[in-house]
């Protein structure tokens, strides 16, 4: 099975940081990766599918890179409504398999 | 609206099974596939299976095989799955998710299902 791991597990930052989540698959996905942001006691929200398309009406700040083995989100510049845990999610033959997620926090 | 809405909040004994339903509308109910993604209380998501709402294929995640069965009702666009000889690590919120295609990626997600496990 393809493993998943996302660093950092926590991160703390301010309103306007530039924030970096990275995301590194156990073997290559090619692009079959996927953003997710989830608040507490709600469903997950997909933000990036294939590794850097942006998700209709996500807002801009929020951009994916990468491919094979390699991923990560960046949003450009934190905003409140971004406090959040964010997940990545690989795709590979109808199997599915999220990485541990990654608590942004207010600094 | 493009939504998936799932059944209420379960408790169950160990041992017992649990069938939570998620009901498609607002689109072509076949043209997708449904994964389920459960998520224990304070932890992260974990991705249970997937099964095409066109012809009715599944693939479960190894841990669960033997435990888990998904199903669909084309006509009633409901998907559902079942999960037998609960234990108490079972407990978390469950969701439905559409799963878009050829990208993986899960854009649509029911609103999630309580299921405890508790004697």
């Amino acid at each position: 099975d393809i493993q998943m791991t996302q660093s950092p597990s926590t991160l703390s930052a301010s309103v306007g940081d530039r924030v970096t989540i990275t995301c590194r698959a156990s073997q290559s996905i090619s692009s079959w990766l996927a953003w997710y942001q989830q608040k507490p006691g709600k469903a997950p929200k997909l933000l990036i599918y294939k590794a850097s398309s942006l998700e209709s009406g996500v807002p801009s700040r929020f951009s994916g890179s990468g491919s094979g083995t390699e991923f990560t989100l960046t949003i450009s510049s934190l905003q409140p409504d971004d406090f959040a845990t964010y997940y990545c999610q690989q795709y590979n033959s109808y199997t599915w398999t999220f990485g541990q997620g990654t608590k942004v926090e207010i600094k | 609206q493009v939504q998936l809405v799932q059944s209420g909040a379960e408790v169950k004994k160990p041992g017992a099974s649990v069938k939570v339903s998620c009901k498609a509308s607002g689109y072509t109910f076949t043209s997708y596939g449904i994964s389920w993604v459960r998520q224990a209380p304070g932890q992260g998501l974990e991705w249970m299976g997937w099964i095409s709402a066109y012809n009715g294929n599944t693939n479960y995640a190894q841990k669960l095989q033997g435990r888990v069965t998904m199903t669909t009702d084309t006509s009633t666009s409901t998907a559902y799955m079942e999960l037998r000889s609960l234990r108490s690590d079972d407990t978390a919120v469950y969701y439905c998710a559409r799963d878009r295609g050829i990208s993986g990626a899960f854009d649509i997600w029911g609103q999630g299902t309580m299921v405890t496990v508790s004697s």
